[in-house]
């Protein structure tokens, strides 16, 4: 069965500050692996998408990386914004299937 | 507005009666998926379209639930007979790919907050 572990499942950081989120995957075949961040009562906006070849992918102050080896990716904020607050969620998608699997999210919550 | 719009974005029913979702897609965009999340979860698939053809749909879906997208652009999804267990957020997203791809960018809209009480 394609899992999607993510961890930690929350957390609290002061703004101005890094943190790093984490994604474990079973999904196979590879295909690739996307970050997700969904506001309160929103739906998700794509930050990141990766396939096997990429090792690691910025947009603005957010940069992912990827084991494929290992199944495991990684989300690193830095300088954190108070806008930044929300939950990040890791999506992985198999090749030979139309449908994603979804993590259930890190919620970030960030502190002036 | 040229993203994904849903409507509504909120709704409240009483158990037992049926509900109606939209989803407008992006222009052109040849695919579409329904998820379904409830709190504190990431989004579950329920089903999926390529222009008018409803390809997949997931166990999730039982019998009370329906969906459409007549002529490939919008998409409605109808929940009869609703369960308190219904409640959640329902998601809809499309994204413009070629044929088998599975690495398109998905594009999602705000959902609807279905409540059933």
């Amino acid at each position: 069965k394609n899992q999607v572990e993510q961890s930690p499942q929350s957390l609290i950081i002061l703004e101005g500050k890094n943190c790093t989120l984490q994604c474990n995957y079973t999904v196979s075949p590879f295909s690739n692996l996307r970050w997700y961040k969904q506001d309160t009562g929103r739906g998700p906006v794509s930050l990141t998408i990766m396939t096997f070849s990429e090792n690691t992918k910025s947009n603005g102050r957010y940069t992912a990386t990827l084991d494929a080896d290992t199944k495991q990716s990684s989300l690193h904020i830095t300088a954190s914004q108070l806008s930044d607050s929300a939950s990040y969620i890791c999506v992985v998608s198999a090749s030979n299937d139309y449908k994603l699997s979804f993590g259930a999210g890190t919620t970030v919550t960030v502190r002036a | 507005d040229t993203g994904v719009s849903q409507d509504p974005r909120h709704k409240i029913t009483k158990r037992g009666q049926n509900v109606t979702f939209r989803c407008d897609p992006i222009s052109e965009h040849n695919r579409l998926y329904w998820y379904r999340q409830t709190l504190g979860q990431g989004p579950e698939f329920l089903t999926y379209f390529q222009n008018e053809a409803q390809l997949e749909k997931s166990r999730l879906l039982s019998d009370r639930f329906s969906a459409e997208r007549p002529k490939g652009s919008f998409s409605t999804l109808e929940i009869q007979r609703t369960e308190q267990g219904d409640s959640a957020m329902y998601l809809c997203a499309s994204s413009l790919a070629i044929q088998f791809a599975t690495n398109e960018k998905l594009f999602f809209g705000s959902g609807t907050q279905l409540s059933v009480l």
